[in-house]
């Protein structure tokens, strides 16, 4: 069976900080790892997808996530925060295709300082 | 590309009635979809996963007689809360899959208050 553990219901950061989340999964053959971010009453949006390339991936908005296989985990960061990335962020896995069932993790409330 | 869209967005409803939320891939054809919920400052939880034309996989503990999922087409799934209560409020979330290679599309919620 596959989990998801975000480490830190909470982050706060001051605006132009490095944001990072951190993620570390289970999974019962290689995951496909995913990062969403969700916007107060509104849907999911991707960041960026892990599926077997590239270690390193770079998603939307400046977010990057690097695949760490022996520390399984998938953690999120940006080097400088800004005002508009304040928002929920779930990582999520799914096992065997990209378009398989997610399974999300508990999601990190980034809040930004100016 | 890839757009879904969930009508209603908002829907109160009373105790003991039925209310439906419609899933539409606007301009793709989705041979899978997935209806989440999410609670108040929680995470997603998958109830059900609908392939077009079949009966839907319910998640463990997910009442399939309560919450009733259609996927009559390629481009639409609906869920229907039967017999609402309170406990049922929560926003509702689906997301279409093109093909299982490809990843997953997300709507924009629909959020159901029954009281």
């Amino acid at each position: 069976a596959q989990s998801v553990t975000q480490l830190g219901s909470h982050v706060s950061v001051s605006e132009g900080a490095l944001v990072l989340l951190r993620c570390n999964y289970s999974s019962s053959v290689p995951p496909y790892l995913f990062w969403y971010v969700q916007y107060p009453n509104q849907g999911l949006q991707l960041l960026l997808k892990y599926t077997s390339a590239a270690t390193l991936v770079k998603g939307i908005n400046g977010f990057e996530a690097e695949f760490k296989k022996s520390e399984t985990s998938f953690h999120l960061t940006k080097p400088s925060a800004h005002m508009s990335d304040e928002a929920e962020y779930f990582c999520a896995v799914s096992e065997e295709a990209a378009g398989n069932k997610l399974t999300f993790g508990g999601g990190t409330r980034v809040l930004v300082k100016p | 590309g890839a757009v879904v869209s969930q009508h209603p967005s908002r829907v109160i409803c009373k105790s003991g009635t039925s209310v439906k939320i419609e899933c539409r891939s606007l301009d793709f054809q989705a041979t899978t979809m997935f209806w989440y919920r999410q609670f108040p400052k929680q995470s997603l939880m998958l109830m059900a996963t609908s392939n077009e034309g079949s009966k839907a996989t319910y998640e463990q503990g997910v009442e399939k007689d309560k919450f009733l999922i259609n996927h009559a087409s390629l481009t639409l799934s609906t869920l229907t809360v039967t017999s609402a209560h309170p406990e049922d409020s929560s926003f509702y979330i689906c997301s279409a899959s093109r093909q299982l290679i490809d990843e997953q599309y997300f709507g924009p919620g629909t959020r159901l208050t029954v009281t």
